[in-house]
């Protein structure tokens, strides 16, 4: 158990729909990383947030967007939910962010389905 | 562009055999590399953390080696069981990017 805790675990959401995921960092972790894992393949880098700022961003369009709170926990929100956004999201949290590379803890995941 | 590939995609051995899982990135500017282990529908478990400093870490009966230069990694599995079947990621922290590259996996079965 990493401390890192993901909910809801399993979500079903309709094409068009908006969904917010929320995760909860490892105690003293003031960084948090959040991925999407599609199935069969490894996990792809979404955004990361360090002391409730965006810092850094993978190949993904604005309607994928979050937010850090000051006790670190933080949420993932995607807009105009697409069939291909169906996968399991992943955070991870860290001490530090920027390029200094501390060790990432994952949480369970939320598995996203959508129809 | 840093890219991580994986092989084999999957491995099916007999139980008791040792087994080496492959990992190799094309970009040398690294932080660490990690090994992770990945149960079906489930988050990801951290196996070994090498730092780019660092030629290979041990716990238990994994081993993981880091050549940077040659961009390749290796993990070690010695007297497999069928409790360590699941798949096993590894991942690049790029010290270009600031972020954790992933391969897309090997996912092992340890037949009884």
């Amino acid at each position: 158990e990493t401390g890192v805790t993901q909910s809801p675990t399993h979500l079903i959401k309709t094409r068009g729909q908006q969904v917010t995921l929320r995760c909860s960092s490892q105690s003293g972790h003031n960084t948090v990383s959040w991925y999407q894992q599609a199935l069969g393949q490894g996990p792809q880098f979404i955004f990361q947030y360090y002391r409730e700022e965006e810092n850094g961003r993978g190949n993904f369009p604005p309607r994928f967007s979050g937010l850090q709170f000051p006790n670190y926990s933080s949420e993932l929100n995607v807009n105009a939910l697409e069939l291909d956004d169906s996968a399991l999201y992943l955070c991870a949290s860290s001490l530090g962010g920027g390029r200094r590379a501390y060790e990432q803890y994952f949480g369970p995941g939320t598995r996203l389905t959508v129809t | 562009k840093q890219e991580v590939t994986q092989i084999p995609a999957a491995l099916s051995v007999p139980e008791g055999e040792n087994l080496v899982l492959n990992c190799s990135f094309t970009d040398s500017a690294i932080y660490n590399l990690q090994w992770f282990r990945q149960d079906p529908g489930k988050g990801l478990t951290s196996l070994l953390l090498i730092q780019s400093s660092q030629r290979e870490q041990t716990s238990g009966r994994l081993n993981a080696s880091l050549d940077k230069s040659s961009g390749r990694s290796t993990l070690y599995i010695a007297a497999s069981q069928p409790g360590d079947s699941a798949t096993y990621l590894c991942a690049v922290y790029s010290s270009n990017t600031g972020k954790l590259i992933f391969g897309q996996g090997t996912t092992l079965q340890v037949k009884p």
